[in-house]
């Protein structure tokens, strides 16, 4: 059981817009930063966004990221067949002597 | 360009332990924290600990204190992860990955990571 929750899967076709939750509580979500990472098949993860809502240099401007509060989403506009992955999103987390945790992971499906 | 590149795929026995290698390259080594993260077969990742280069201080998820250990060489700017009394719910891919930050200092993010290693264990 993941301590940030997650879809377990999420689809669209070509050109929608897609969009990922991830709700975790006070400790994690709602008092530091949220990351999200994209894991192609068989790949490493990879950095899609930081400190919220800023893309790395790469990422394209179709994704985005916004936090409230307890929760975060990530979207996907303009989806296209090669974003189906696995997005997982992190945050610090104060209990437990503080780790990083991570939601369980959302399979994206292009159909 | 920055890149991690981890050692080989390991098979151990139930109640071995493995040392899991994380060479880095393109950047200044001890300038970075080193995290290692896993995760299992059809599973999410799970972080267990990070290191700080410079100083060799570690800090580890309460899961796997006692059981893992991070070091390193910086002479060969290579990091180190070492987890004992396997079982077969170790069996996962382990990755090491870079603490980056930028000036602001404002969070700190796992950029890159390394391409991973997959330890199975079984007897």
């Amino acid at each position: 059981q993941s301590v940030l929750t997650q879809p377990p899967s999420a689809s669209g076709t070509p050109g929608q817009r897609v969009t990922i939750s991830c709700s975790g509580s006070s400790s994690n979500i709602g008092s530091h930063y949220v990351y999200w990472y994209q894991q192609l098949p068989g790949t490493a993860p990879k950095l899609l966004i930081y400190r919220n809502y800023q893309r790395p240099s790469g990422v394209p401007d179709r994704f985005s990221g916004s936090k409230s509060g307890t929760s975060a989403s990530l979207a996907i506009s303009g989806l296209r067949s090669e974003d189906e992955a696995d997005y997982y999103c992190a945050a610090w987390d104060d209990s437990l002597s503080g780790s990083w945790v991570f939601g369980g992971g959302t399979k994206l499906t292009v159909l | 360009q920055v890149q991690l590149v981890q050692s080989g795929a390991e098979v151990k026995k139930p109640g071995a332990s493995v040392k899991v290698s994380c060479k880095a390259s393109g950047y200044t080594f001890s300038s970075y924290d080193i995290n290692w993260v896993r995760q299992a077969p059809g599973q999410g990742l799970e972080w267990m600990g990070w290191m700080i280069p410079n100083s060799g201080n570690t800090g580890f998820a309460q899961k796997f204190q006692g059981r893992v250990t991070i070091t390193r060489n910086t002479s060969t700017s290579t990091a180190y992860m070492e987890l004992s009394s396997l079982t077969s719910e170790d069996t996962a891919v382990y990755y090491c990955a870079r603490m980056n930050y930028d000036s602001s200092a404002a969070g700190n993010w796992f950029d890159p990571w390394g391409q991973g290693t997959l330890v199975t264990v079984s007897s």
